[in-house]
């Protein structure tokens, strides 16, 4: 199975601020790539797939860029309603493994 | 409007079983493949299984396989997932998801439910 790691953990963060989250494959996943926001109590909520295609809806401040093992979200402007988990998924093999996740929390 | 409904959650004890349910609408169900993501207390996303459009084709995360069943009624909307010989490692909330691909699993989930909990517990 491929395994995902995420840096950081956890941040905090104010609004405004630009928040960079890292995702990393054991292997390469050609752009195959998915993030995820998840509030508690929530459904989580598709954000971005293949690496940097936004779904519809989601706001254009969500960015994501990267190629082979390495891979990143961007939000170029932190808003209320961002601060929750989030988490990278990669859809290259089954099973489609999820990074540890990443909190955003308020500074 | 996609909407995605689990229920079945609840308390069990180890090593009996249990039977979830997710209740779809909004999208033509047949069309898509569907999956099962479980997340325990204090922990991240983990997948656990999906299945094809048709039912076909079924596929589990390694923990998992033999122990949980993947089904469909396309006549009912509904999504399964039986759980059986449960262990206290499995007490996790049990979301429901849909694959964005028509008529073709790519593993990436569109929509999600709100989720089920489930409790194994002596």
């Amino acid at each position: 199975d491929i395994q995902m790691t995420q840096s950081p953990s956890s941040l905090s963060a104010s609004v405004g601020d630009r928040v960079t989250i890292t995702c990393r494959a054991s292997q390469g996943i050609s752009n195959s790539l998915a993030w995820y926001q998840h509030k508690p109590g929530k459904a989580p909520n598709l954000l971005l797939y293949g690496t940097s295609i936004l779904e519809s809806g989601v706001p254009s401040r969500f960015s994501g860029s990267g190629s082979g093992t390495d891979y990143t979200l961007t939000i170029s402007s932190l808003q209320p309603e961002d601060f929750a988990t989030y988490y990278c998924q990669q859809f290259y093999s089954t099973p489609g493994t999820f990074g540890p996740g990443t909190e955003v929390d308020i500074k | 409007q996609v909407h995605l409904v689990e229920s079945g959650g609840g308390v069990v004890q180890p090593g009996r079983s249990l039977r979830l349910s997710c209740a779809a609408s909004g999208f033509t169900f047949s069309s898509y493949g569907m999956h099962w993501v479980r997340q325990a207390p204090g922990k991240g996303l983990e997948w656990v299984a999906v299945i094809s459009s048709d039912g076909n084709n079924r596929y589990y995360a390694d923990s998992m396989k033999g122990r949980f069943t993947i089904s469909r009624d396309n006549s009912k909307n509904t999504l399964y997932l039986q759980l059986s010989s449960l262990r206290s490692e499995d007490t996790a909330v049990y979301y429901c998801a849909k694959d964005r691909g028509e008529m073709a699993i790519n593993k990436i989930l569109d929509y999600w439910g709100q989720g089920t909990l489930v409790t194994v517990s002596s």
